[in-house]
């Protein structure tokens, strides 16, 4: 069965302190995409990155980075320098090849708060 | 226009009410999905379009209706619901049905309180 597992239930930093984001995921597909989606307070998600499960690269855009590790089924997201307007409820979320697009699997989230 | 727009933003209502909610997307998109945020959950998928045939239904209770008219409008049909109901209920697209790469585009929800 595939789970997403974000134990981080809220995160406070202040400006400019970097952050890590956990997500740690379960699926027995050897073919699997994971995401990160950015939820402000206005309500909607907005999509962040896909890694796919061939790709353990890591990747970096402007002050987010992703680790993805295939060892540790995690896929962990740091953003570097905190600014207030980061603040948000961040999902990690998970979709399967075998099931399709049809069934992305979130986390729980994490709500970060940017203090200035 | 936003790419996926979602009214009412907030609704009230009793639970003899008969209410919906209404979704539009603007991208050119295939697949339309209904998501349900309650405090301290995670996202539940409720129910998935594909050209406006519905894919999926994730045993949600029956007092919540879906509509597809098109692949551009998605309705949730809401009669005699529960408290525990109340919850943001958001719509999302995507424009790559059956594949699972494809990232999901959502809207601002409606936020729904059930007395």
């Amino acid at each position: 069965a595939q789970k997403v597992t974000q134990a981080q239930t809220e995160i406070s930093v202040v400006e400019k302190e970097d952050v890590t984001l956990d997500c740690v995921y379960e699926t027995r597909d050897t073919t699997y995409y994971l995401f990160w989606y950015k939820q402000p307070p206005s309500g909607e998600l907005v999509f962040l990155i896909r890694r796919n499960s061939f790709d353990e690269q890591n990747e970096i855009s402007g002050r987010y980075s992703w680790n993805f590790q295939k060892s540790t089924s995690s896929f962990n997201f740091t953003i570097t320098a905190s600014q207030v307007v980061d603040s948000a409820v961040y999902f990690c979320a998970l979709s399967e090849a075998h099931t399709g697009g049809f069934k992305t699997i979130f986390g729980a989230g994490t709500r970060l708060f940017v203090k200035a | 226009e936003t790419g996926v727009t979602q009214t009412p933003r907030h609704l009230v209502m009793g639970m003899t009410n008969k209410k919906s909610l209404k979704c539009e997307q603007h991208l050119g998109h295939n697949a339309m999905y209904w998501y349900k945020q309650s405090a301290k959950k995670p996202l539940e998928l409720m129910f998935v379009y594909s050209l406006e045939e519905r894919v999926e239904n994730n045993s949600v209770p029956s007092r919540f209706s879906p509509e597809c008219p098109n692949s551009s409008h998605l309705f949730l049909h809401l009669h005699t619901l529960q408290p525990e109901d109340s919850a943001l209920y958001l719509c999302a697209s995507s424009g790559q049905p059956d594949s699972p790469t494809g990232e999901l585009f959502f809207g601002e929800g409606s936020r729904l309180t059930v007395l």
